[in-house]
């Protein structure tokens, strides 16, 4: 069983404030990772990805991922109200050929004017 | 670019109703393409995957089935509908290497009643 776990939240930040959402994963060979946002009623869209141990920035949006404890987490610096939405944490476990992602059930997030 | 187009946005059928759903890839050959379920306030279920045309392979044994009839187009059907076949149905594509994220269409919200 590949799972792959979040907190469901809600999490709720100010305006500004930094946004962090983790993510757990049971399969130690899973060797891709991505961040998905899914705004209310709508598809989720790719915001990271992330394939080797240490940080990646992109704009306000940091991944970090460690492999050794099996975590991958999203900051999200100077959080909008705009940012509102559920993330998604996908994992593509090892030996997968086929692009099959497992995803966590999501983190609600809440950024408050 | 690739885009992703899958249609309709909401259907509303009654019990026991057939269903199709149709979803189409431009810009990009020999995709994976995958259907997945989000039931209210559950994660992500793949439903069907495909590597090509006529191959299909099925992650849940259901009243559902998939088809490729070609390289780019993916159907999701059903010969009779049930009230638990509600949910959000999503469309999406990946290309062959098993460490890409995957990118989905707009979906297509289905009520069952």
């Amino acid at each position: 069983q590949k799972e792959v776990e979040q907190n469901s939240g809600p999490l709720s930040v100010p305006e500004g404030a930094i946004a962090s959402l983790n993510c757990t994963y049971s399969d130690r060979g899973s060797q891709s990772f991505f961040w998905y946002r899914q705004y209310s009623g709508k598809s989720p869209e790719l915001i990271m990805s992330i394939y080797s141990n240490g940080d990646k920035e992109d704009g306000r949006f940091t991944a970090q991922l460690n492999k050794a404890s099996q975590y991958v987490s999203l900051l999200i610096r100077d959080s909008q109200p705009s940012d509102s939405a559920t993330y998604l944490c996908a994992v593509n476990p090892r030996g997968s050929t086929l692009g099959r992602l497992y995803f966590g059930r999501g983190t609600q997030l809440t950024v408050w004017p | 670019s690739q885009t992703i187009h899958q249609w309709p946005a909401t259907l509303v059928q009654p019990v026991g109703s057939p269903l199709s759903l149709e979803c189409t890839v431009e810009g990009t050959s020999n995709p994976n393409l995958y259907w997945y379920r989000q039931a209210a306030g559950r994660g992500l279920q793949l439903l069907f995957y495909s590597v090509g045309i006529g191959q299909i392979s099925s992650e849940v044994p259901q009243n559902l089935s998939a088809s490729r009839p070609q390289d780019r187009q993916f159907i999701l059907s059903s010969k009779k509908l049930l009230l638990s076949d509600s949910g959000f149905y999503l469309c999406a594509w990946s290309v062959r290497t098993g460490d890409s994220p995957l990118h989905f269409g707009n979906g297509t919200r289905l009520t069952v009643t």
